[in-house]
């Protein structure tokens, strides 16, 4: 199985600042990398797929990268809606996996 | 508009069998593979099971032998039976869509099943 490896599983960020979170990918998983957003009480939602492609209606102040098998979600200007959880997937191969999650708490 | 809407979901004794549903609609449902997503109270994400379009099936080891995917492509209707439930097992299940680079671009508002004595 393709283990993802995210960190950090929580970090503190004021309104504005810009903040990356990172996930690691045990083997090579091309560009099947996505990252959803949840916040608390609901479904998690889409925000990048294909390492960096923003999907519909996302705002630009998300964007991802990769370097090899490290991927980043970098969050410029953070703003009040994008306090919330955030979790990478890889979508090479199955089973499906998750990294275990980044909370992004207000400071 | 893609919608997926489960149901099923509940209180179940440890040893009992759930079947959830998710109604799909908006999109031609036989053209997509689909997938179960899983989340126990205040945890994160887990993978459950994948069914292509053409009906391949895979499952997370933690439910094999337990679990059966299945889908109704005439009825625009993913299931998932889950029979020897242990406390494990509870979580808020969500029915999910793939869609470009096989991400999960369309998720349900999640059913919540409760194993317990």
């Amino acid at each position: 199985d393709i283990q993802m490896t995210q960190s950090p599983s929580s970090l503190s960020a004021s309104v504005g600042d810009t903040v990356t979170i990172s996930c690691r990918a045990s083997r090579t998983i091309s560009r099947y990398l996505s990252w959803y957003q949840q916040k608390p009480g609901k479904a998690p939602s889409l925000l990048i797929y294909g390492i960096s492609n923003l999907e519909s209606g996302v705002p630009s102040r998300f964007s991802g990268s990769a370097s090899g098998t490290d991927f980043t979600l970098t969050i410029t200007s953070l703003q009040p809606e994008d306090f919330a959880t955030y979790y990478c997937q890889q979508s090479y191969d199955l089973p499906r996996t998750f990294g275990q999650g980044t909370k992004v708490q207000i400071k | 508009e893609v919608q997926l809407v489960e149901s099923g979901g509940g209180l179940v004794k440890p040893g009992g069998s759930l079947r959830l549903s998710c109604a799909a609609s908006g999109y031609t449902f036989s053209d997509h593979n689909m997938n179960w997503v899983r989340q126990a109270p205040g945890k994160g994400l887990e993978w459950v099971s994948f069914i292509s379009s053409s009906s391949f099936i895979y499952y997370a080891d933690s439910v094999k032998g337990r679990f059966t995917i299945s889908r109704d492509n005439a009825y625009n209707s993913l299931y998932l039976q889950m029979n020897s439930l242990t406390a494990e097992d509870t979580a808020v299940y969500y029915c999910t869509k793939e869609g470009n680079s096989w991400s999960l671009d369309s998720w349900g508002q999640g059913t919540l099943v409760t194993v317990s004595s």
